[in-house]
């Protein structure tokens, strides 16, 4: 079946610029998880939601950043003013919400803030 | 807070070579240990993981072994074959029904020699 998806693939934009990333989980996964990747480290963890509501949004960086799932399938992060510190690889993983549940990653969307 | 070390960074290994990557983790309370693979522009896959009440798990060509006392885990992959190379990224957790919140490595660069 098809896997978690995210759009767009890669993303250039200006300092102080506003994007949005977004994410298609697996359907039926009630949990949608969002990290940041940077090059040369392990994923760091943003925020998670069961349903629709942000179950942890304890990774969240800053005010500038913020994610909404509406209707508990398609997320999107939002990114207000970006900074060049942003740019890394935005990855986006489901499963069915249960404790412990394996992850599904999405193959992210490289963020370049020139 | 927690920390883990991952070595060695790169490692190239023969084709049909084994290949051991270590951890080490600084938190006693941790009781988790996932291992990742991440393919060049895919999100990180869940490969194998062992709890610390185990020592040593298998599946098929790969194995984790885990020393609690040396607070040391350990991926083994024998036979290697081209299709393993990847970045490999070991990670800890304190709670295994919230593995969101893992303190991941920096992540091993596996390079198979044909």
């Amino acid at each position: 079946g098809a896997g978690v998806s995210q759009t767009p693939s890669n993303k250039v934009t200006e300092k102080g610029k506003y994007v949005e990333l977004r994410c298609d989980p697996i359907s039926g996964h009630t949990a949608l998880y969002w990290y940041r990747q940077s090059l040369g480290q392990g994923p760091e963890f943003l925020i998670y939601f069961q349903g629709t509501g942000a179950a942890d949004d304890s990774g969240l960086p800053n005010d500038r950043f913020f994610a909404v799932r509406p209707e508990g399938s398609v997320s999107t992060l939002k990114i207000q003013r970006t900074e060049r510190g942003d740019s890394a690889v935005y990855l986006c993983a489901s499963n069915n919400g249960l404790a412990g549940a394996e992850q599904y990653f999405g193959p992210g969307t490289r963020l370049t803030v020139t | 807070g927690e920390n883990v070390e991952q070595h060695p960074s790169t490692l190239s290994v023969q084709e049909g070579d084994s290949a051991v990557i270590k951890c080490t983790y600084s938190d006693s309370a941790s009781n988790y240990f996932p291992w990742y693979k991440q393919e060049l522009g895919k999100g990180p896959q869940l490969i194998i993981d062992i709890r610390s009440n185990v020592g040593e798990k298998k599946d098929q060509r790969i194995a984790v072994t885990l020393n609690k006392t040396a607070k040391h885990f350990s991926l083994h992959i024998t036979e290697t074959q081209p299709e393993d190379s990847a970045v490999y990224f070991c990670a800890a957790s304190w709670d295994m029904d919230s593995n969101y919140q893992l303190i991941w490595g920096a992540g091993t660069k596996l390079i198979i020699k044909p």
